[in-house]
């Protein structure tokens, strides 16, 4: 079965800086899509950025971009000059094409301090 | 606007009681979805939907039931619900994508259930 982890439970970064959250995830499919949501205090789920794995250009919106290393299967996350709206719980999600099921990481808060 | 709305936004409600949480999407999106959020455990698959009138479970089926009698609504039944359904529940939705499964997946803004 398909898993994504989050190995960072927590992380900080002051206002204006960069952060690189991570994720890994599992899989023997050649075709997938990742995807990194946020959900801010209001809960709601807001897609960050989409990945589709066979593509090797990193996906890139606004300030937020990714490093995919398909070989190494990590897809972080990576956050340029932070706003205070920045801070949230990220989720990394992956689907494995052809399948109709979307595997969640258990998800990374960030705080962005003044 | 484009979006998916669920209701009711919160509910508390006793064990046993039947209830109903809607969903409903306005972008003609062929596959709806059903997840609960839980500390710790992340987002978890309930029920989805590919179209009308089809519909399997996800990870975590056991106590809910969902049907598909319309293309926008997808709804979420709770029979006889215990605390343990107590969660955060969000519905999503997606158009059908290249390989004839979800493309990006799209959620509504949730509903916290309380299961006394």
């Amino acid at each position: 079965a398909q898993t994504v982890t989050q190995s960072q439970p927590e992380m900080s970064v002051q206002e204006a800086e960069t952060v690189t959250l991570s994720c890994t995830y599992d899989t023997s499919e050649s075709d997938y899509y990742l995807f990194w949501y946020k959900q801010p205090p209001s809960r709601q789920m807001i897609l960050v950025i989409r990945q589709e794995a066979y593509k090797q250009q990193n996906a890139t919106e606004n300030r937020f971009s990714v490093n995919f290393q398909k070989a190494a299967k990590s897809f972080s996350l990576k956050i340029s000059d932070s706003q205070l709206g920045d801070a949230a719980m990220y989720f990394c999600a992956y689907n494995q094409g052809g399948s109709e099921k979307l595997v969640f990481g258990k998800g990374t808060k960030l705080t962005v301090n003044p | 606007e484009a979006q998916v709305t669920q209701n009711p936004r919160y509910l508390i409600t006793v064990t046993g009681k039947k209830l109903t949480v809607t969903c409903s999407q306005n972008m003609n999106h062929e596959y709806m979805s059903w997840y609960r959020q839980d500390p710790g455990l992340g987002l978890r698959q309930i029920y989805y939907s590919m179209n009308v009138e089809v519909t399997d479970k996800g990870d975590v089926p056991e106590g809910y039931k969902v049907s598909r009698k319309e293309k926008r609504n997808f709804p979420l039944i709770l029979e006889s619900p215990s605390p343990n359904q107590t969660s955060l529940y969000f519905c999503a939705s997606a158009r059908k994508g290249v390989y004839g499964t979800p493309d990006t997946q799209y959620f509504g803004p949730g509903t916290r259930l309380t299961v006394l």
